[in-house]
């Protein structure tokens, strides 16, 4: 069965530093892999996807992931942190056979003026 | 479009007390499922469907039944509300002919049991 971590559950950041917020997954296949965004009082909103071919994705609002297959992890990255980027983060995977996602515990992000 | 439209919004229950939940999707998607989510604990699956008048359990039924009567809506019902079951629940779907389990969520439900 796969599973989702998401190292550190609170995430700290002044407004232009780097943004990192880290996932790390085990399948026995390679995966569908996602990075949904949580603001608050709201549903959870697609951020970028990976599914096969290059594996740096591009996502909405400057978020970037990229698919390490030797390491099993799927690191979310944006180079200058946003008031706006203020919201929870959860990694989830699909191992493509059963249409079900396995989400991590997500990621609170707080961007600091 | 609306997308992934649930009602209501916020509820209140007291313990032992039944209700339903709606969810309704304009996007013709095939799978629907539903999430609980609480603090530290991430989204958990309660029950999906991959089809009109089918369903299946998920991670954490327990003391949920649902059901799918129509291809665009997806009922999460509680029969006896517990403490328990004070969460925000979550509604999502997905189109299953490309492959891809990308899903798309509704607004979410939050309910209180007392």
């Amino acid at each position: 069965a796969q599973s989702v971590t998401q190292l550190g559950s609170h995430v700290s950041v002044s407004e232009g530093a780097l943004v990192l917020l880290r996932c790390n997954y085990s399948s026995s296949v390679p995966p569908y892999l996602f990075w949904y965004v949580q603001y608050p009082n709201q549903g959870l909103q697609l951020l970028l996807k990976y599914t096969t071919g290059a594996t740096l994705v591009k996502g909405i609002n400057g978020f970037e992931a990229e698919f390490k297959k030797s390491e099993t992890s799927f690191h979310l990255t944006k180079p200058s942190a946003h008031m706006s980027d203020a919201a929870e983060y959860f990694c989830a995977v699909d191992p493509g056979s059963n249409y079900k996602l396995t989400f991590g515990k997500g990621t609170l992000l707080t961007v600091n003026p | 479009n609306a997308g992934v439209t649930q009602t209501p919004k916020f509820r209140v229950l007291k313990t032992g007390q039944s209700m339903t939940l709606l969810c309704a999707q304009d996007m013709n998607h095939e799978y629907m499922y539903w999430y609980r989510q609480d603090p530290g604990m991430g989204l958990r699956l309660i029950h999906y469907s991959v089809g009109e008048g089918t369903t299946a359990k998920g991670e954490v039924p327990d003391g949920y039944n649902v059901s799918r009567l129509k291809k665009q809506n997806f009922l999460l019902g509680l029969e006896s509300a517990a403490p328990s079951q004070t969460s925000v629940y979550f509604c999502a779907s997905t189109h299953t002919g490309t492959g891809l389990n990308e899903q798309y969520f509704g607004p979410g439900t939050r309910l209180t049991v007392t």
